[in-house]
């Protein structure tokens, strides 16, 4: 089975923090997500990477960097954590079935 | 650009009953569309697909036709369980432009009691 490991499933962190959330995959994966999920908005793409080293902003890049230095590995950063980064961040990664996407469990941030 | 709409929830059933959960999109080309599941606590998991008109998606019970001419993607399972209670999501991937990411729906919230 495909398996997206998300680091820390629950974090608590104070305004103005640097935060990094990890995510792994183990399924030689090209390209790899960055979401968080708030209740009656959905999911909002932050970040993707298609490849080691390549990365491309999506919806909501405002606050966030990520990076790619290995292709099992795609990290978001929040250089400078603010109260409205406090959500729910899901990982996730495709490989070679393009219709399907797998994702991680899910990290909770709450930042004070 | 892409968009989602799914039904409001939250959507709350007795077990046995009929489920639908609406959805319709817009977007450009022609999409390829999805319904995720997230149970309580968890990630999400791709529940059942469709890449072309007239496709029928299923898995665990649960359907959804890909109908072009209406624009939809309704999911319907015919008896719902307990275990069914999750939040269920409605998904898009356009064959055009950025294909790498999915465009999402707001969520609807399935409770089922016993």
């Amino acid at each position: 089975d495909v398996k997206v490991t998300q680091s820390s499933r629950y974090l608590v962190k104070r305004t103005g923090e640097k935060v990094f959330l990890e995510c792994v995959q183990d399924m030689d994966h090209e390209n790899m997500f960055w979401y968080r999920q708030d209740p009656g908005l959905g999911l909002r793409l932050i970040y993707f990477s298609y490849d080691v080293k390549m990365k491309e902003k999506g919806d909501i890049p405002e606050g966030y960097s990520v990076s790619r230095e290995k292709k099992e590995r795609f990290s978001l950063i929040l250089e400078s954590a603010s109260t409205n980064q406090t959500s729910m961040y899901l990982c996730a990664s495709r490989g070679a079935v393009k219709h399907t996407i797998y994702f991680g469990e899910g990290s909770w941030l709450t930042v004070v | 650009g892409d968009s989602v709409t799914q039904m409001e929830g939250p959507v709350t059933l007795s077990e046995e009953a009929f489920l639908t959960i609406n959805c319709t999109y817009t977007a450009t080309g022609y999409p390829s569309l999805f319904w995720y599941v997230q149970y309580p606590g968890e990630g999400l998991q791709l529940l059942l697909k469709a890449t072309k008109a007239d496709d029928k998606g299923s898995n665990k019970g649960f359907e959804a036709t890909y109908r072009k001419e209406t624009t939809s993607f309704h999911l319907e399972k015919g008896s719902v369980q307990v275990s069914d209670s999750a939040v269920y999501f409605c998904a898009l991937r356009n064959s055009g432009g950025s294909n790498y990411k999915l465009t999402f729906g707001k969520g609807t919230l399935l409770t089922v009691n016993p």
